[in-house]
């Protein structure tokens, strides 16, 4: 497709189940990032990954956390032992080589809840 | 560390007046790009306009235009004769590093919501 792809586009989950997130980037893009927006808040940084580059996974909230991204394509954020505090959009983004002027494009997020 | 501060928690302007939206950031880098998005309330994240820190120019397109002050670190948006479909989130965003491969993450303010009135 022409834009970010993320699937699924909600998920109901109960507390304790683990929980797989999709991203496809827009193709040929070597930056993918994800980021968590709860309910009203702004967008927390998650995890990036840049080419073949190990990837920064500094926002990475817990180890219950963990994303990878398999052929420098497709990723998945991956949420064990889900909490309720882990309700939120989950948005991935995707740009070209980050030099100067690649825009970012964003998905419509995955829209998790944890009952 | 990269900070992204956004002091306006919401803002009100009438239709057709412009407005300003206020962004400072904190970067011990040099080389780095700050980003606007709009995401309205059906949550999409739109791209609006984008200022390089070598850019000498304030960036513009079409209505918004970054008032650029890299002396104060602010890179604050202007949106120029206001529409109701301009009411939305309106998050400022910066990456540093954007040397060739040197690009990091994004880091978001935590925006500001604007309502314009008819």
């Amino acid at each position: 497709g022409a834009g970010v792809s993320q699937s699924p586009s909600n998920k109901v989950t109960e507390k304790g189940k683990d929980v797989e997130l999709r991203c496809d980037p827009i193709s040929g893009h070597t930056a993918l990032y994800w980021y968590r927006q709860s309910l009203g808040q702004g967008l927390e940084f998650l995890i990036y990954f840049q080419g073949n580059s190990a990837p920064d996974k500094s926002g990475l909230p817990s180890d219950r956390f963990s994303a990878e991204r398999t052929g420098g394509s497709v990723s998945t954020l991956t949420i064990q032992r889900t909490q309720q505090e882990d309700s939120a959009v989950y948005l991935c983004a995707s740009s070209l080589v980050p030099s100067s002027g690649n825009t970012i494009y964003f998905g419509e997020g995955s829209w998790l809840t944890v009952v | 560390a990269q900070k992204i501060t956004q002091t306006q928690p919401g803002m009100f302007v009438q239709e057709k007046e412009a407005v300003t939206l206020d962004c400072t950031y904190d970067t011990s880098d040099q080389s780095y790009g700050l980003f606007w998005y709009k995401q309205p309330s059906s949550g999409e994240m739109i791209f609006l306009i984008y200022q390089g820190s070598y850019d000498e120019q304030n960036a513009t397109e079409g209505r918004y235009s970054l008032n650029f002050q890299k002396a104060r670190k602010s890179a604050n948006l202007v949106i120029s004769a206001s529409q109701l479909g301009d009411s939305a989130m309106y998050f400022c965003a910066m990456r540093e590093g954007l040397l060739y491969n040197q690009g990091g993450k994004l880091i978001f303010g935590q925006g500001t919501e604007l309502s314009v009135k008819p």
